[in-house]
Formats: structure tokens, C-alpha cells, sequence
């Protein structure tokens, strides 16, 4: 069965540097989306994209975040300087299809999630 | 504004018997769908079950069925003939309206099974 995949499992950085986050989409799929979770927290949603840009953002999803689907398989959540707060399981998903006036029963499958810390 | 609310932190339950996970929340869309997901220690989250706002029966995937009550906005997850390794935290999400595709989370119920 077709999975999302997410690289590094762990990452572990000191404050101000830049990370990349690696998502590969399930094949077929064209919506993607970023979420996290701070530990013992809920889940929040951070942006998604469709057709090369993004199509929503949280109020999270400051001038730090960037995404990018380089080529054709993968996803990236950039944080430019990291900040402790941004220490979070952060999780990408996708669906093959998104809203189009009605609600599809696609549903948003998670990768595995990267674990942030900042030190 | 969406809201999900799961009032239950922690259930026990012993094995084999089935428990019920409470999930209300609260929309103004006429159409949305509910979602529950399970995060096992290890952190992954996993797809269990969805309902469609409009969806005239109850969903219902093996061992797991949605209680879904409209009227009074719950759509709670029942776990049938527990196994140890249901012991998790189990998230209700809701995805709702026609301008968005955002999960929009509760705060989770960690379940632990006893032998």
C-alpha cells in the first residue's frame, strides 16, 4: 500500500539555523500539507499547496516557513532560523484530491513525521 | 468557528471489551467531514475511519464504528473487543467547508488497554 514518507526521522539543531523537512507524497496524490505537533499538544495545521503554491496558510506559518515541491516527487517544509518553539513532530500528508465545492471522501494520509529539536 | 472538543484525557479499558472515545465539535458548514486518527507511541499518525457530514449511515471500518449524532454535533469512535495494541492517543479531526482542506484537531484521548 502507497505510504507518504518523511526524512530525517530526527533532526536535532541549534537555534537560528536553517532545516529542511522532507515529505514524499503518496504517487497519485496532489494536495499537500504541512502540520505539527508540539510534544503533548494537538495536532495544527501549517499550510497546504496544490499546483506549485501554496493554497492556505495558518497564522504559524510566519515569513520563517517556506515550502517547495522541487521536482516531481517531493515536498519540503523549510524553517529559515529556528527558534526553540519551532521544537515540534512535524507531519506531512497529502490527498489526491482536495475541496471542489463538495466534501470528497479523500482522506489525508500522514507520513511518519520528523521530530525537530532546537537547542 | 471550527471547533473540535475531546473532554476525555484518558480511558482505561480491559481487553477485548469495547470503549467509546467522545468527539463533539462545533460548525456553522452545512457540509464537513469528521476524521479519527490513532498516534501509537512511536508518534506516526494513523487514518482510522471518516464520516461525511451527509453520509446516512454510521462509518464503519472492522473493528471500528462511528457513532455519529448530528443533531447533537458528536461523532464518537467506538472501539470494538479491544487489543493491547490499541493503547494509543486517538485524535478527532474535522475537515469542513468548501473553501478549505485543513484538519482541524482535538486535543486527543490516550487509551490504555489492560490484559
Amino acid at each position: 500500500e502507497p505510504e507518504v514518507t518523511q526524512t530525517p526521522s530526527h533532526q536535532v539543531t541549534q537555534m537560528g539555523q536553517e532545516v529542511i523537512l522532507r515529505c514524499v507524497p503518496i504517487s497519485n496524490h496532489l494536495y499537500f500539507y504541512w502540520y505539527r505537533q508540539i510534544l503533548g499538544q494537538k495536532v495544527e495545521f501549517l499550510v497546504s499547496f496544490y499546483n506549485n503554491e501554496i493554497s492556505e496558510k495558518s497564522e504559524i506559518f510566519d515569513d520563517q516557513f517556506s515550502v517547495e515541491r522541487p521536482d516531481g516527487s517531493n515536498f519540503t517544509l523549510k524553517i529559515r532560523s529556528t527558534k526553540l518553539e519551532d521544537s515540534a513532530m512535524y507531519f506531512c500528508a497529502s490527498i489526491q484530491t482536495g475541496t471542489s465545492g463538495s466534501i470528497p471522501q479523500e482522506t489525508q494520509y500522514f507520513g511518519p513525521g520528523t521530530r525537530l529539536l532546537v537547542l | 468557528a471550527q471547533k473540535i472538543t475531546q473532554t476525555q484525557p484518558g480511558m482505561f479499558v480491559q481487553e477485548k471489551e469495547a470503549v467509546t472515545l467522545d468527539c463533539t465539535y462545533d460548525t456553522s458548514d452545512p457540509s464537513y467531514g469528521l476524521f479519527w486518527y490513532k498516534q501509537p507511541s512511536s508518534g506516526e499518525m494513523i487514518f482510522l475511519i471518516y464520516q461525511g457530514s451527509y453520509d446516512q449511515q454510521n462509518a464503519t471500518e472492522g473493528r471500528y464504528s462511528l457513532n455519529f449524532q448530528k443533531a447533537r454535533k458528536s461523532a464518537n469512535l467506538v472501539i470494538s473487543a479491544s487489543q493491547l495494541g490499541d493503547s494509543a492517543m486517538y485524535f478527532c479531526a474535522m475537515r469542513g467547508n468548501y473553501n478549505t482542506d485543513k484538519l482541524i484537531f482535538g486535543t486527543g484521548t490516550r487509551l490504555q488497554v489492560f490484559p
